[in-house]
């Protein structure tokens, strides 16, 4: 199975600092296809997860743009430009290029 | 608006079977191959298998291969998850996804004697 390495496991930030998170593969997600299945998902207290990112870059519907991803192979960035409140929570990468389908760990990004 | 919603979680003993349900509205479910995902308590998130548009084709994890059966019914607009012989390991929140971009609310399942 894929593994995904994600770091920091936890993230203290303060309102308006920029941070990134880090998500690396045991093996290259690139498809055959073309396609690199490697994407963001957001968990808030309580709540079910919820996609930012999808493709590696490619930003979800209604999610600000503060939010960014990047990367390629087996290394990828989750940043965020400029931490709200209501970014807090888990956030997880979870790649669908080869079954069984694997999430990291988790990121938790918690206010200092 | 896209809506996802399960059902059917409980208590159920070791060695058991139980099914969940996701109903889905506000898009074309024939449309879109489905997942299932599930949390246990404080811990990441594992995938559980998928399903096609027309139920023809599902990819398994290993860890639930022949024990949990994945189907569905377009025309109820519904996804299931037949759970067999649960163990207390599979104790976790059940969540339907539609690839990735749309979550249910969870349901809680709990083995124990």
């Amino acid at each position: 199975d894929v593994v995904l390495t994600q770091t920091p496991p936890t993230l203290s930030a303060t309102i308006g600092q920029s941070v990134s998170i880090s998500c690396r593969s045991s093996q290259s997600l690139l498809h055959s296809n073309g396609n690199t299945y490697l994407h963001w998902l957001l968990q808030r207290p309580g709540q079910s997860p919820q996609l930012l990112i999808y493709l590696v870059s490619r930003l979800e519907s209604g999610v600000p743009n503060r939010f960014s991803g990047s990367g390629s192979g087996t290394d990828f960035t989750l940043k965020i430009s400029g931490v709200e409140a209501e970014d807090l929570g888990v956030y997880y990468c979870v790649q669908g290029t080869h079954a069984p389908y694997t999430f990291g760990a988790g990121t938790k990004l918690e206010l200092k | 608006e896209v809506q996802l919603v399960e059902s059917g979680g409980s208590l159920v003993q070791p060695g058991g079977s139980l099914k969940l349900s996701c109903v889905a509205s506000g898009f074309t479910f024939s449309n879109y191959w489905m997942d299932w995902v599930r949390q246990t308590p404080g811990k990441s998130l594992e995938w559980i298998g998928e399903i096609n548009t027309d139920g023809s084709k599902t990819n398994y994890a290993p860890s639930i291969k022949d024990r949990f059966t994945i189907s569905r019914d377009n025309a109820k607009s519904t996804l299931y998850l037949q759970m067999s012989n649960v163990k207390s390991d599979d104790t976790a929140i059940y969540y339907c996804t539609r690839l990735w971009d749309y979550w249910g609310q969870g349901v809680m399942v709990t083995v124990s004697s």
